[in-house]
């Protein structure tokens, strides 16, 4: 079993729809979770972090979080083109010191 | 602050030859993460450090591969010697451990090795 694991997609969704990303995690200690964004040829972008269960909001994107599912996913709410890009899961697996995982990354496109 | 630095952004070498990759992670930041990202694997971590102390390398791919932190401010990771499989966007990321732990990305190395 992957430590992270997401749907590679690609994910198709109309502008202004609300895109929905998901990710599944192994380590049950884990006690930090994060969303990145990578343009094609770019580096990854941290665009929201979630410590704790339930919903986390800024601006259009919504974290959401379950533990004793293993479950994160991220909302994005009036889906715009620009949002066309992968989507990385990230984990800091449990444990004293730092282990950041990553899933494979969702590549979502939005349709104008 | 700069960001997390990396040098050089492309390198097309040969096979056999030995390649280091270098990084200089946002001042403050204690944790480093060295990644290998290919179209076929996404994102694999393949070390990181803590306070310069290498943690876990259980993802560097075999032997060939090494990195080293004899600082805060500097860490390498070498090929030698390099393969044509080796080819990959590798990327070094910093965080905090003890703040809110967000790592942020350098902008890469391209490594072609032919």
């Amino acid at each position: 079993q992957k430590e992270v694991e997401q749907n590679s997609g690609p994910l198709s969704v109309p502008e202004g729809a609300i895109a929905s990303l998901n990710c599944t995690y192994s380590d049950r200690g884990s006690q930090s979770f994060f969303w990145y964004r990578q343009y094609s040829g770019k580096s990854p972008e941290l665009i929201m972090s979630i410590y704790s269960n339930g919903d986390k909001e800024d601006g259009r994107f919504t974290a959401q979080l379950n533990k004793a599912s293993q479950y994160v996913s991220l909302l994005i709410r009036d889906s715009q083109p620009s949002d066309s890009a992968t989507y990385l899961c990230a984990v800091n697996m449990g444990g004293g010191a730092q282990k950041l995982v990553f899933g494979q990354g969702t590549r979502l496109t939005i349709n104008p | 602050d700069a960001g997390v630095i990396q040098s050089p952004r492309h390198e097309v070498t040969e096979m056999g030859q030995e390649v280091t990759l270098r990084c200089k992670p946002i001042s403050g930041h204690n944790s480093l993460f060295w990644y290998r990202q290919t179209m076929m694997r996404g994102l694999e971590l393949l070390i990181y450090f803590n306070n310069n102390v290498p943690i876990d390398d259980s993802g560097m791919p075999e032997d060939r591969f090494s990195a080293k932190m004899p600082n805060a401010s500097f860490s390498t990771l070498k090929i030698q010697p390099s393969e044509p499989r080796d080819s990959a966007v590798y990327f070094c990321a910093s965080s905090f451990q003890g703040g809110n732990t967000e790592a942020f990305f350098g902008q890469g190395t391209r490594l072609t090795v032919v």
